[in-house]
């Protein structure tokens, strides 16, 4: 069966980084994409990004790019996710999601989520 | 940035039908995906290209399209519905997603 195991949860001071994994089973690894997915206390879903297991291509959320990088090691069937210059407003559970691996389309598996909590 | 919009509630009692919409510019030109997330839980897909049911999703989550608006229905809405609902889909190149701001179903 399909699995998304993440990595656990995280306290970052204010302008450190994070990097999330997201091990991935049950299915050819490359031959789908990741999307990373955030939600805030309280708040709704944001979409940060997707990346290619197949070639590495990414696309990332204007108001993140500079900030965020999405990798893949494909021995590992593992897909990355490091945010940098951490913001008090990053405090939020991160998921990642199985995705297409041409663009980003439609999540039909999620990882079970991250915490990463920003705070001084 | 492109958004989509959704009420941000929505409420019904058991057996109606709840219809939650999401508009967006770019919908005539982009598939549309809802998602069900309960508290403490990671979203599931319930309906993926406009209308298009996964495996394992009940026969009364059904979703349409029209023009720059599509409808997640919820025929027979029972207790175990009660859940934020959000719509998804791509801009108009395709390349970067983009969720609606949710809507909570409530049911009464």
């Amino acid at each position: 069966q399909v699995q998304l195991v993440q990595s656990g949860a995280e306290v970052k001071k204010p302008g450190a980084s994070v990097k999330v994994s997201c091990k991935a089973s049950g299915y050819t690894f490359t031959s789908y994409g990741i999307s990373w997915v955030r939600q805030a206390p309280g708040q709704g879903l944001e979409w940060m990004g997707w990346i290619s297991a197949y070639n590495g291509n990414t696309n990332y959320a204007q108001k993140l790019q500079g900030r965020v990088t999405m990798t893949t090691d494909t021995s590992t069937s593992t897909a990355y996710m490091e945010l940098r210059s951490l913001r008090s407003d990053d405090t939020a559970v991160y998921y990642c999601a199985r995705d297409l691996d041409s663009s980003p389309s439609y999540f039909d598996y999620w990882g079970q989520g991250t915490l990463v909590t920003v705070s001084s | 940035s492109y958004e989509l919009t959704q009420p941000p509630s929505v409420s019904v009692s058991p057996g109606q039908t709840a219809r939650i919409t999401c508009s967006g510019d770019a919908l005539p030109k982009q598939y549309a995906y809802w998602y069900q997330q309960k508290p403490g839980q990671a979203p599931v897909l319930v309906i993926y290209k406009d209308s298009e049911r996964p495996s394992g999703i009940p026969e009364r989550f059904s979703g349409s399209s029209s023009g720059t608006t599509v409808t997640l229905t919820i025929s027979g809405v029972q207790a175990e519905d009660e859940a934020d609902y959000y719509c998804q889909s791509a801009d108009s190149s395709g390349t970067l997603g983009v969720f609606g701001g949710g809507t909570k179903l409530t049911v009464l």
